[in-house]
């Protein structure tokens, strides 16, 4: 079973929709959370963090639920610049210290 | 302005022919690492290094290495590519962003092995 998993998609939506991924992961000592997003054939880019209160960045919103082991992400309003593949990433402060990946979640936002 | 840059960015090469792909970073960060990027399988780490003379497999170290004798340079090597190397690679690097760690990704380096 893979650390983190997420639904590959694709996602196609209409312009204005509200959209919302998920994403479980395995290992409950996992630290830190994050959601990264990458356009086609370009290097990932941190989108945001993943606060345990759960957080809110302009039209999108993050949560994290340590019980279940799932993080969420909803955008609402989606812009047809939301198109990207979204990127579900755990942190490890301890041993090798790094991001584990998931597959990505491919949004398209149609006009 | 603080990136991160590789090279070269596109690469089509022999099997066999040995092979080095840059990294450089200009943010003074001690952590780097290397990742390869495939279809359905994500990123994967490669190695990484925790400091100048530190370094450390990854998830999937086999037919790679690497060196890092300057803080801002982490260069991967393939010494005999193989066309199951052929994939996109990202060089990254870790620093703290108010406060909370933040990894920068590199362009990205498309490797083709035939």
């Amino acid at each position: 079973r893979k650390e983190v998993e997420q639904d590959p998609g694709p996602f196609n939506v209409p312009e204005g929709a509200t959209v919302a991924f998920n994403c479980t992961y395995s290992n409950s000592a996992s630290q830190s959370f994050f959601w990264y997003r990458q356009d086609c054939r370009k290097e990932p880019k941190l989108l945001m963090s993943v606060y345990s209160s759960g957080n809110e960045d302009g039209r999108f919103t993050a949560q994290l639920n340590r019980a279940s082991q799932y993080i969420s992400l909803l955008i609402r309003d989606s812009k047809l610049s939301d198109s990207a593949t979204y990127l579900c990433v755990i942190y490890h402060s301890t041993g090798a210290q790094k991001l584990v990946f998931g597959q990505g979640t491919r949004l398209t936002i149609n006009p | 302005e603080a990136q991160v840059t590789q090279n070269p960015r596109y690469l089509i090469t022999v099997t066999g022919k040995k092979l080095t792909v840059t990294c450089s970073q200009n943010m003074n960060h001690e952590y780097m690492s290397w990742y390869r990027q495939d279809p359905g399988l994500g990123l994967r780490q490669i190695y990484y290094s925790m400091n100048v003379e530190v370094t450390d497999k990854g998830d999937v170290p086999e037919g790679y290495k690497v060196s890092r004798k300057e803080k801002r340079n982490f260069p991967l090597i393939l010494e005999s590519p193989s066309p199951n190397q052929t994939s996109l690679y990202f060089c990254a690097s870790k620093g703290i962003l108010q406060g909370y760690y933040e990894q920068y990704f590199g362009p990205g380096t498309r490797l083709t092995v035939t």
